[in-house]
């Protein structure tokens, strides 16, 4: 079956420590997305691509970063510079024209 | 950009109709979306409906848009304690990729 699949699903990170979270489908979607999500603030954009080699900042890239080398991979990288990084990530993407689909998400906790 | 508009809490008994509504920013959106999110879990496509169409009925759900006041509802016939979630409508922008979520309306179904 076609699908988005993120992981881990849980993920405890350590103070200045720099994590990644593995974001993958295929469903041979041009674009990917990455949000973060807190309580009671909605989904905010992290950064997005739409096409490999290539990808732009949302509106809270601080602290952030990604790659895509393949269409299937947009991995996230959660650096030591992101000051408050204990939230809900969700990936998504789409192809143009359409909605996108949605990961099930990864829970990063600062201990 | 601008904010897509929802009220954040909806509390309703089961076997109750419920309306979530929705004010959007882009008059040009092509499709606009409904999202429903369970605890602890990604998004999942509820529903959408297509710029040029007033009102689309899908078993128990029933969205209507109203192009000229940027107002769409989702209403949700014989609400159940598992339509308990959050969801989200979303706008489709001009570059024919990205969505503009809103915050999330939380309903509460209670017995």
């Amino acid at each position: 079956d076609g699908g988005i699949t993120q992981s881990p699903k849980y993920l405890f990170r350590k103070e200045g420590q720099n994590v990644t979270l593995s974001c993958e489908q295929n469903l041979n979607h041009d674009a990917m997305y990455w949000y973060r999500q807190d309580p009671g603030q909605g989904l905010r954009l992290i950064y997005y691509s739409q096409i490999v080699n290539d990808f732009q900042k949302g509106d809270i890239a601080e602290g952030y970063s990604v790659s895509r080398e393949k269409k299937e991979s947009f991995p996230l990288t959660v650096t030591s510079a992101q000051k408050n990084p204990t939230a809900f990530y969700l990936c998504a993407s789409s192809i143009r024209g359409n909605g996108y689909t949605f990961g099930s998400g990864t829970r990063l906790t600062v201990v | 950009g601008e904010d897509v508009e929802q009220s954040l809490f909806l509390s309703v008994r089961e076997g109750d109709s419920s309306v979530i509504n929705c004010t959007y920013t882009d008059s040009s959106s092509t499709y606009l979306y409904w999202y429903k999110q369970e605890p602890g879990a990604g998004l999942q496509l509820l529903t959408y409906i297509f710029s040029n169409m007033d009102m689309k009925q899908d078993q128990r759900l029933t969205v209507l848009l109203n192009k000229k006041d940027k107002h769409l509802s989702l209403r949700i016939a014989d609400t159940q304690t598992g339509d308990s979630a959050i969801y989200f409508c979303a706008e489709s922008l001009n570059s024919g990729y990205a969505l503009n979520f809103g915050k999330g309306t939380s309903l509460l179904v209670t017995p």
